[in-house]
């Protein structure tokens, strides 16, 4: 499979831990993005980059999220002290420079905070 | 401050009939995209259609057709002899240059047999 694949599917936790999402783009794709989505609800931009610098990060993400692209290919979101609120749809998708807003998305890791 | 608005957020139709999802959208930029995504049921968000700012064409893709419209900042979709395989939620999402994607609420599609 030569989609982008991100990991895990499903988390579940509990509220204050930590929780981290591992996205795996097409591999010669050099952006990756990050969006967030809860039910009824279009896609929220969170972040995203151009190989591996962070171009732009939104000013909804609190500091408790973070996001890295260490080699420029996978990518890693990170929650800290998960609220209930934080419980969404984190989707990943990635595209070729070149080809702007033509994105290919992950099937999504779905996160509930009990 | 960009915003994309789809104010339609249900709509059913017969098989066969036709539909158009109506997206209207805002920014100050002079260069712009304007995208729809389809999410089945299934999930993943798929990619359907971008138009640039400088390109008001419109565009025909088999059963599916986009009205681009500076004048109203409208860029509605239009599926012809609708099939059930149609039901989905499309969304609209519009970019700057620097390719931060903003998304509609969507329109959830049924498409009733």
């Amino acid at each position: 499979d030569t989609g982008v694949s991100q990991n895990p599917r499903h988390k579940i936790t509990k509220r204050g831990q930590n929780v981290t999402f591992r996205c795996d783009p097409i591999s010669e794709h050099n952006r990756l993005y990050w969006y967030r989505q809860t039910l009824g609800q279009g896609p929220e931009f969170l972040t995203y980059f151009q190989n591996e610098a962070q171009l732009e990060k939104s000013r909804l993400l609190s500091d408790r999220f973070s996001a890295e692209r260490p080699k420029g290919s996978f990518s890693t979101l990170e929650i800290q002290r998960t609220e209930q609120g934080d419980s969404a749809m984190y989707l990943c998708a990635s595209s070729l420079g070149r080809r702007t807003g033509e994105l290919f998305f992950g099937e999504g890791s779905r996160l509930t905070v009990l | 401050a960009q915003k994309v608005t789809q104010a339609q957020t249900e709509i059913s139709v017969v098989e066969k009939e036709d539909v158009t999802l109506d997206c209207v959208y805002e920014t100050r930029d002079t260069t712009y995209y304007l995208f729809w995504y389809k999410q089945p049921p299934s999930g993943e968000l798929v990619f359907l259609i971008r138009r640039n700012s400088f390109d008001e064409q419109n565009e025909i893709s088999g059963r599916y057709s986009w009205n681009f419209q500076k004048s109203t900042s409208s860029f509605n979709f239009t599926i012809t002899a609708s099939q059930v395989v149609d039901s989905a939620v499309y969304f609209c999402a519009l970019s700057n240059r620097d390719d931060k994607i903003i998304f509609g609420k969507g329109t959830r599609l049924h498409i009733l047999p």
